[in-house]
């Protein structure tokens, strides 16, 4: 059952604290997305990732940071610098660049 | 700057109608565009996608149209129907030189009423 799977569904942050939120694609796809969803704004771009071992940044980077080890997995993690984290995080994923992107199902992140 | 906007935020429908939603962006050199349904807490579904190059995709009841020259989009939905019920999004790719992304609209909020 091919797909994009994010873990944990809801997660909570403390001042200060850094948090990594999950994201898997067993559709052999080379090209990978992080975005952020907050209420009456399109979705942002944060990070994307082209190939294994590359990243770039997207739009709001700063308080982000990604890693590419692996063709399946590409995490997201919110450092304590960022400070609105409070959003809806989506990871996508597609072919190319240019192809059709799949979206997961999302993360609430949310500070306590 | 590259943006996309989409009227009318909200709309609400009785069930049956056909109803078409609006898309339109700054820059017209883009790639392709994408429509996206997304419902409530959950991830986005791509419902079309039109390449620079095409007019118009179609699929079931829905039909997506690409004027690039005039920067607009619209996205046909014949015979609506209460699980219609969902936000659309519109998003236009542009790829290649220094600019590599996908630039979303803040959406368009259907509600199809039984």
């Amino acid at each position: 059952d091919g797909g994009i799977t994010q873990s944990p569904k809801y997660l909570f942050r403390k001042e200060g604290q850094n948090v990594t939120l999950s994201c898997e694609q067993n559709l052999n796809h080379d090209a990978m997305y992080w975005y952020r969803q907050d209420p009456g704004q399109g979705l942002r771009l944060i990070y994307y990732s082209q190939i294994v071992n590359d990243f770039q940044k997207g739009d709001i980077a700063e308080g982000y940071s990604v890693s590419r080890e692996k063709k399946e997995s590409f995490p997201l993690t919110v450092t304590s610098a960022q400070k609105n984290p409070t959003a809806f995080y989506l990871c996508a994923s597609s072919i190319e660049l240019a192809g059709t992107q799949y979206f997961g199902p999302g993360t609430r992140l949310l500070v306590l | 700057k590259q943006e996309v906007t989409q009227i009318p935020a909200a709309l609400s429908v009785p069930e049956g109608e056909n109803l078409v939603l609006n898309c339109s962006f700054t820059d017209s050199a883009i790639y392709n565009l994408q429509w996206f349904r997304q419902d409530p807490g959950k991830g986005l579904t791509s419902l079309l996608l039109i390449q620079s190059s095409q007019r118009e995709q179609t699929s079931g009841r829905l039909n997506a149209s690409l004027d690039k020259s005039s920067g607009r989009s619209t996205l046909y939905i014949a015979a609506s129907q209460p699980g219609d019920s969902a936000t659309y999004l519109c998003a236009v790719l542009y790829y290649g030189g220094a600019t590599n992304k996908l630039i979303f609209g803040t959406g368009t909020l259907l509600a199809v009423q039984p």
